[in-house]
């Protein structure tokens, strides 16, 4: 089955760190560029951060730029975001989706159920 | 950065009716528009790339038209399950990829 499946989400405080990750079953993962997208609570989308097919090339937000890095593993088939100094304005629902080819610019064609991220003292 | 202007914000509709969202960009994006349909609690599903390409398994009451700054979606008549949030993204200028601020379709 074609699915990915986020975790790593939880309860942190402001300033701590948390590492999502995102395993990625049923296509050649290492094929397509990747990206997180996430939703605050009863807001709109948001664009965070991608990664090339390689993992050669990373873009982010500027709202987390220096904050957050985004990897992928292709051998495990797995993306992660590892979010340093977390603010209450990063607590959302962090999304895993997949680009339609190995290029960033293009559209999201699967996405993942979300993991929840809450950064609250 | 492109911003992504979606219009209205939210609608009332019945079922049956014909529906139509509009999505502006604030820069010329050609046909680097997609569209998506979240339900509560649920993540988004891709309904339309490059302006109007039908996505497979999508039912064809769903239709996409437009190219340059201005672009529609329209649902042409409302079944129950389509109650939701739609959002346009561009994907022409990019990073970053931008969304539209969603439209909430309500009975």
């Amino acid at each position: 089955e074609v699915q990915l499946l986020e975790s790593g989400g939880g309860l942190v405080q402001p300033g701590g760190s948390l590492r999502l990750s995102c395993a990625a079953s049923g296509f050649t993962f290492s094929s397509y560029a990747m990206s997180w997208v996430r939703q605050a609570p009863g807001k709109g989308l948001e664009w965070v951060s991608a990664i090339s097919s390689s993992g050669g090339s990373t873009y982010y937000a500027d709202s987390v730029k220096g904050r957050f890095t985004i990897s992928r593993d292709n051998s495990k088939n797995t993306l992660y975001l590892l979010m340093n100094s977390l603010r209450a304005e990063d607590t959302a629902v962090y999304y895993c989706a997949k680009f339609s080819d190995y290029r960033i610019r293009g559209y999201f064609d699967l996405w993942g159920r979300g993991t929840l991220v809450t950064v609250s003292s | 950065d492109i911003q992504m202007t979606q219009s209205p914000s939210s609608l009332s509709a019945s079922v049956g009716d014909r529906v139509t969202i509009t999505c502006r960009a604030s820069l010329d994006i050609h046909i680097y528009l997609s569209w998506y349909q979240q339900k509560p609690g649920k993540a988004p599903k891709l309904l339309i790339s490059a302006a109007s390409n039908l996505q497979s398994g999508v039912p064809s009451r769903f239709s996409g038209s437009g190219s340059g700054t201005d672009f529609t979606l329209t649902i042409s008549s409302l079944q129950p399950e389509d109650f939701a949030t739609y959002y346009c993204q561009q994907s022409y200028s990019a990073p970053p990829l931008t969304f539209g601020g969603g439209t909430k379709v309500e009975i």
